[in-house]
């Protein structure tokens, strides 16, 4: 059974920082992994969908690394802002349909 | 373009009442899908279909009945609400399998 772990749940940083957020997924016979961001209260916003096929997407700041092999997915983002505060979410594809999701990061940019 | 909407935005149900949560996508996507979020448990699958006149169980399916009479809609029913229903509900669209695409969401109280 397909699992999505995101690490970590929450994390706090100054603006102007690099970071990075995790997601580790159990069966690495996935065809693709997509990153959401949620803001409070608010429907989930695609960022960034990654094909097996491939092993990095990039949008602006934003870049998502994905090893199959090992099961885990990176999310890098580049010189953090206070609007980059939310819920960032990843998932996988479930028997080629649904998503299966993580229970997300929270983060806090502080200016 | 509107993309994928969700009506209503909120409801307040008493125990045994019904009600329908309506889906309505303008991408020409073939897939949709119906999911709940709730704290600490994150998002999971209700039901899905995977083109007009289809639907299938997910994960999470007792309680709730689906209905795909067009290929833009997939309505939601519950037939008789109770306070383990409450929760926001999320809908979401995609071609195929591919990248997927969230409404803004029904946040539901059953009291």
């Amino acid at each position: 059974k397909q699992e999505v772990t995101q690490i970590p749940a929450a994390l706090s940083v100054p603006e102007g920082e690099n970071l990075v957020l995790n997601c580790s997924f159990t069966d690495s016979a996935i065809y693709n992994l997509q990153w959401f961001r949620q803001d409070p209260g608010k429907g989930l916003t695609s960022l960034l969908l990654i094909q097996s096929s491939q092993r990095e997407q990039t949008s602006g700041r934003l870049n998502a690394s994905l090893d199959k092999s090992s099961g885990r997915s990176t999310l890098y983002i580049a010189a953090s802002q206070p609007g980059d505060s939310a819920t960032y979410l990843c998932a996988v594809p479930r028997a080629g349909t649904a998503l299966i999701f993580g229970k997300g990061t929270t983060l806090s940019v502080s200016s | 373009n509107a993309g994928v909407t969700q009506t209503p935005k909120f409801r307040v149900l008493k125990t045994g009442q019904s009600m329908t949560l309506l889906c309505a996508q303008d991408m020409n996507h073939e897939y949709m899908y119906w999911y709940r979020q709730d704290p600490g448990m994150g998002l999971r699958l209700i039901h899905y279909s995977v083109g007009e006149g289809t639907t299938a169980k997910g994960e999470v399916p007792d309680g709730y009945n689906v209905s795909r009479l067009k290929k833009q809609n997939f309505l939601l029913g519950l037939e008789s609400a109770a306070p383990s229903q409450t929760s926001v509900y999320f809908c979401a669209s995609s071609y195929r399998a591919g990248e997927q695409y969230f409404g803004p969401g029904t946040r539901l109280t059953v009291t």
